[in-house]
């Protein structure tokens, strides 16, 4: 079967660094995805990865490794509004996305 | 419109009775997809539709039927709504399978 794992929830202090890990099994891969999701709102985009290694857009930074299975979103200088539920999804071999479910980022002053 | 729009915001619906969830864009994407999120157990894919005119069975298709007449619209129907079915409901679109999906605000759909 397909399978993602993320942890359920994470706390991490405001200014701090927190990384998010997400690890998969599933059909075939053709990139893995990270979204952000406030509680009672849509998710939204964050990063694409589908080479390995690393992809840094401002404060969030994403990594992949498809030999591994696995893949990390960092998030740098936390700030309270970063408190969230990040997904991570994986594109399987029928370009359908494979959703884990979701990790809650706590951020603590 | 700018975007995805979804309606109803939310709803509150006897069980047995029919209901269709409306979802329109504006970005002329070729895919669209119905999505319901549980707690703890993330988003899962209804139906799915990679262009007009076709459309697709997802992770969790039962009691639930779509179309797709044009690029716009993508309505999700519940033929004869059970309690199950009590969840949010997001519609999304995408320019093809492995790009970047947008998603609407969500429909907050109770069964009793």
């Amino acid at each position: 079967g397909q399978n993602i794992d993320q942890p359920t929830e994470m706390t991490a202090t405001e200014g701090a660094i927190v990384q998010i890990n997400c690890t998969y099994q599933t059909s075939g891969f053709n990139g893995l995805f990270w979204y952000q999701q406030h509680a009672g709102e849509a998710p939204t985009f964050l990063s694409y990865n589908v080479l390995d290694g690393l992809e840094e857009k401002g404060r969030f930074s994403s990594f992949l490794s498809r030999s591994k299975g696995y893949s990390y979103l960092l998030l740098k200088e936390l700030q309270m509004k970063d408190s969230a539920s990040y997904l991570c999804a994986v594109v399987d071999s029928n370009y359908q996305l494979i959703w884990g479910a979701g990790t809650k980022l706590i951020i603590k002053p | 419109i700018a975007g995805i729009t979804q309606a109803p915001t939310s709803q509150i619906l006897a069980a047995g009775r029919r209901m269709t969830l409306r979802c329109t864009q504006d970005m002329r994407h070729n895919a669209m997809y119905w999505y319901r999120q549980d707690l703890g157990l993330g988003l899962r894919l209804i139906h799915y539709s990679n262009t007009a005119g076709t459309t697709g069975k997802g992770e969790v298709p039962d009691g639930y039927s779509v179309s797709r007449a044009n690029t716009d619209d993508f309505p999700l129907t519940l033929a004869s709504a059970v309690p199950s079915q009590t969840s949010v409901y997001f519609c999304a679109s995408s320019d093809s399978g492995n790009n970047e999906q947008f998603f609407g605000p969500g429909t907050r759909l109770t069964v009793l």
